[in-house]
């Protein structure tokens, strides 16, 4: 299985600063790799698809990057909104498997 | 669009059966592009892919390793629908479960096609499932 470690696991920021977050894959996943948004309760949100392509509807301040083993999402102006947790998902193969997660709280 | 509707019981005791469904509306089961999927969310496994099935010609189904045992996913074209069955659960198996789709496109270069997926893009609204006495 591919392993996707995903960091932080936690960061503290405010609105309008500018976050990274970063997965690494076990092995190349070439750009299959996804971001994906959940807040308490619902269910994941996809941001991001093949590594860098915003989904429709997802506001631009969300952009990704990377391919092979190393990917990031940015977050270029963080609003009250973006305060959730963020996960990553290889799809290059199955199993699919996701990273540990990443929960963005309010400094 | 599509939407996902899941059900299912929120309660089940230990060595039972886990049974959920999930109903799709905007797009069929038997797509010949899509998967559907069954995914599983707790604190001690995080997010965890269970299985999935598709369509293409003949009815296909992958399950993970870690339950491949104990798990049953069918579709049900007459009700446009999917199901999951754990078998024999335990405490552990005490999460949120989704079902999603896993949109997928056809390649073919000469006689040879392949079909690449860009990941869950539609879940459902998850449920909740307790395994307790």
């Amino acid at each position: 299985d591919i392993q996707m470690t995903q960091s932080p696991s936690s960061l503290s920021a405010s609105v309008g600063d500018r976050i990274t977050i970063t997965c690494r894959a076990s092995q190349g996943i070439r750009s299959d790799l996804g971001w994906y948004q959940q807040k308490p309760g619902k269910a994941p949100k996809r941001l991001i698809y093949t590594a860098s392509s915003l989904q429709s509807g997802v506001p631009s301040r969300f952009s990704g990057s990377g391919s092979g083993t190393e990917f990031t999402l940015t977050i270029s102006s963080l609003q009250p909104e973006d305060f959730a947790t963020y996960y990553c998902l290889q799809h290059n193969s199955y199993p699919l498997t996701f990273g540990g997660g990443t929960k963005v709280e309010i400094k | 669009q599509v939407q996902l509707q899941q059900s299912g019981p929120g309660l089940v005791k230990p060595s039972q059966t886990l049974s959920l469904t999930c109903a799709i509306s905007g797009d069929s089961v038997s797509s010949n592009s899509s998967a559907w999927s069954w995914i599983r969310q707790s604190p001690s496994r995080g997010l965890e892919w269970l299985g999935r099935t598709y369509y293409r010609s003949k009815w296909y189904i992958d399950y993970a390793v870690s339950v491949k045992s104990r798990i049953t996913i069918n579709p049900d074209t007459s009700k446009n629908q999917f199901s999951l069955q754990l078998n024999s659960v335990t405490p552990e198996d005490t999460a949120v479960y989704y079902c999603a789709r896993d949109p997928g496109v056809k390649y073919c270069s000469g006689v040879t096609c392949y079909y690449y997926y860009y990941g869950m893009d539609v879940w459902g609204q998850g449920t909740t499932v307790t395994v307790s006495s």
